[in-house]
């Protein structure tokens, strides 16, 4: 039972324009979630996160959407830069601290 | 910025023969995690360690797996009997609370079994 869902395995966007990573769950007991970031032979890096109880968290170009009722969040990144190319994790945490990953997008930012 | 360091970076070992990888979270976390990423497939949970006792565990993380932490600063993850299957990158991780505040990961252990 996958229970964080990323059903975009990749993405190809133009610098300046807008990424958008898209995620799904099935619990709807998990507290926060979260966005990483990683590039290839690094570990995952913590980018923006965001409360079960809130719908929008903003840091910089990275904002972050959650649809409670649709089971549904999405990182948008505005605009784009080729440095932001690397993939992308959505995760879930629940109260106890267990992160559970997404499969990753792959984000493609062309110059 | 504060890092987890893991050590080694890559361990080439022989099926059947125990490895222990090695992390040094950030000094003022109190939270500890293990997690591995087979080639090609997402990062899974194996373990999270609080107080000095885990917290919980994946069904991964059966009687083959242990983790410590010896003294005050390393977290290790000991593999007694390794098998092909467990060729995968290991990632220590920790944070100070349980938040909106997300893991500090490590670089990484690449483990590969032949």
């Amino acid at each position: 039972d996958q229970q964080v869902k990323q059903n975009s395995p990749s993405l190809s966007v133009q610098e300046g324009r807008i990424s958008i990573l898209n995620c799904d769950y099935t619990n709807s007991m998990f507290d926060y979630f979260l966005w990483y970031k990683k590039y290839p032979a690094e570990g995952p890096t913590f980018l923006i996160s965001i409360s079960s109880i809130k719908d929008k968290n903003e840091d910089g170009r990275f904002t972050v959407f959650l649809n409670k009722s649709a089971k549904h969040l999405s990182l948008h990144i505005v605009p784009s830069q080729p440095g932001d190319s690397a993939v992308y994790f959505c995760a879930a945490d629940s109260n106890a601290g267990k992160s559970t990953f997404g499969d990753g997008t792959t984000l493609t930012v062309k110059p | 910025e504060p890092e987890v360091t893991q050590t080694p970076s890559h361990q080439v070992t022989q099926m059947g023969q125990e490895v222990i990888l090695r992390c040094v979270p950030i000094s003022n976390h109190l939270y500890f995690y293990w997690y591995r990423q087979i080639l090609g497939q997402k990062v899974e949970f194996l373990v999270s360690f609080y107080n000095n006792e885990i917290s919980e565990k994946s069904e991964i993380f059966d009687d083959q797996f242990s983790v410590e932490r010896p003294d005050g600063s390393n977290f290790t993850l000991k593999i007694r009997s390794t098998k092909l299957e467990d060729s995968a990158m290991y990632f220590c991780a920790s944070r100070k609370t349980v938040s909106v505040n997300g893991y500090t990961f490590g670089s990484g252990t690449r483990l590969t079994v032949v």
